[in-house]
């Protein structure tokens, strides 16, 4: 199994330009989430999923759109890019195992600097 | 929404001495909490977590606490060692599956 893969890993980017970066699990988690990390600020849950066709906001939606077409993958589009999203996105997908239990696998991560 | 409030922001300790952290949450509907460890360029890792029926848990050095009266949990290593030395997070799972996050903790053991 690979778990949670992210594609790219870095990209840089011109203010405007727009991009999607691509989350993938093969472990048939119902839900998956995106979140960025800035320094001192944590892990930001941007959007999320809990079934394929389904998505819902998190805390820093603005500027993102998400789509869950399939249930092993999770998109998450940038339309417009901004320097304020340059950040560290983290993809992360989960299910609900024995007693409520939720751990949340992550994957490897993307940096996203735009200029 | 929910709040996750976690300090300190930075803990040194020596080591072989204990390490504790505190986390807050407000809504009185979330039910589970886990902490994570994310080491220097890599991703977060699950490393312990508890639910809201249980009031506290153990896993060898790692241990967890919740009062959920107070609406706060703590994450205690003993006798640290250098490769505890990491960031460390901690969650709060509320409604719909959604979970935040605490800004986290980073840890350093001296050896």
């Amino acid at each position: 199994n690979a778990g949670v893969t992210q594609t790219p890993k870095f990209r840089v980017l011109k203010t405007g330009q727009s991009m999607t970066l691509l989350c993938a699990q093969d472990m048939n988690h119902e839900y998956m989430y995106w979140y960025r990390q800035d320094p001192g600020m944590g892990l930001r849950l941007i959007h999320y999923s809990v079934g394929e066709g389904t998505t819902a906001k998190g805390e820093v939606p603005d500027g993102y759109n998400v789509s869950r077409l399939k249930k092993q993958n999770f998109l998450l589009g940038l339309e417009s890019a901004a320097p304020s999203q340059t950040s560290v996105y983290f993809c992360a997908s989960s299910l609900i195992g024995l007693a409520g239990v939720n751990e949340q696998f992550f994957g490897p991560g993307t940096r996203l600097t735009v200029l | 929404g929910e709040n996750v409030e976690q300090h300190p922001s930075t803990l040194s300790v020596q080591e072989g001495d204990s390490a504790v952290i505190k986390c807050t949450y407000s809504d009185s509907a979330s039910n589970y909490f886990p902490w994570y460890k994310q080491e220097l360029g890599k991703r977060p890792q699950l490393i312990i977590d508890i639910r809201s029926n249980v009031g506290e848990k153990k896993d060898q050095r790692i241990a967890v606490t919740l009062n959920k009266t107070a609406k706060h949990f703590s994450l205690h290593i003993t006798e640290t060692q250098p490769e505890d030395s990491a960031v460390y997070f901690c969650a709060a799972r509320g409604g719909y599956q959604k979970v935040t996050f605490g800004t986290g903790t980073k840890l350093q053991v001296i050896p």
